[in-house]
């Protein structure tokens, strides 16, 4: 049982380059999302999904985007990346209102 | 300004002592969800409280739910080092897609 399995782990990317996060649930969970977390931030939404082929805008969604083709994988793309988009980013799942389960997060630095 | 605050941020205690931890908004969510993180990893479900005024226990854990559903508290009994970590409280309004908005963090040190 994998629950959310997100990769990589680890990236360090140069300014300008772009790259997906990778983020897969085996729960068959409806809604997935994706969180930055910054230290004293707690975690911030940057993009969410109702379901295959629905998706919405969080909290900081500039310079990131989403999509949902299947149910079970929702990729972040960063589209140029920043400094200030290190961060650790985190993708969870849930089936509804109930408790999210999140993946085990990606270090990302931008240099 | 973050829409729940959570305080402490910090908090360093001996080990057999208690404590609380409040989480605030001025908005009324329709849950509250507490959350426990350990250091390179995900944040982990404690529990999930639905109906103001609700308190719910989880061994050593008290969970209360405000009355009006705006605001929670976690409260450790006797903690013990091995619940060190970030805790984190997050709330769902059913007008933002059911995703989770999430205070600061309280960091926990239980020191033996």
């Amino acid at each position: 049982n994998a629950g959310v399995t997100q990769t990589p782990k680890f990236q360090v990317l140069k300014t300008g380059q772009s790259m997906t996060l990778q983020c897969a649930q085996d729960m068959n969970h409806e809604y997935m999302s994706w969180y930055r977390q910054d230290p004293g931030m707690g975690l911030r939404l940057i993009h969410y999904s109702v379901g295959a082929g629905i998706t919405d805008q969080g909290e900081v969604p500039n310079g990131y985007n989403v999509s949902r083709s299947t149910t079970e994988d929702f990729p972040l793309r960063l589209l140029s990346a920043a400094p200030s988009q290190t961060s650790v980013y985190f993708c969870a799942s849930s089936y509804g209102i109930g408790g999210y389960t999140f993946g085990s997060g990606t270090r990302l630095t931008v240099v | 300004t973050q829409l729940l605050e959570q305080s402490p941020q910090f908090l360093s205690i001996q080990e057999g002592e208690n404590l609380t931890v409040y989480c605030n908004s001025s908005s009324v969510f329709s849950s509250l969800q507490w959350y426990r993180q350990e250091p390179g990893e995900g944040p982990v479900l404690l529990v999930t409280v639905v109906t103001g005024g609700e308190v719910k226990k989880l061994k050593r854990l008290t969970f209360q739910f405000g009355d009006a559903r705006k605001d929670s508290s976690l409260h450790i009994t006797a903690a013990q080092p091995g619940d060190t970590g970030l805790y984190l409280c997050a709330g769902i309004r059913s007008n933002a897609g059911n995703m989770l908005t999430f205070g600061g963090g309280t960091r926990l040190m239980v020191k033996p």
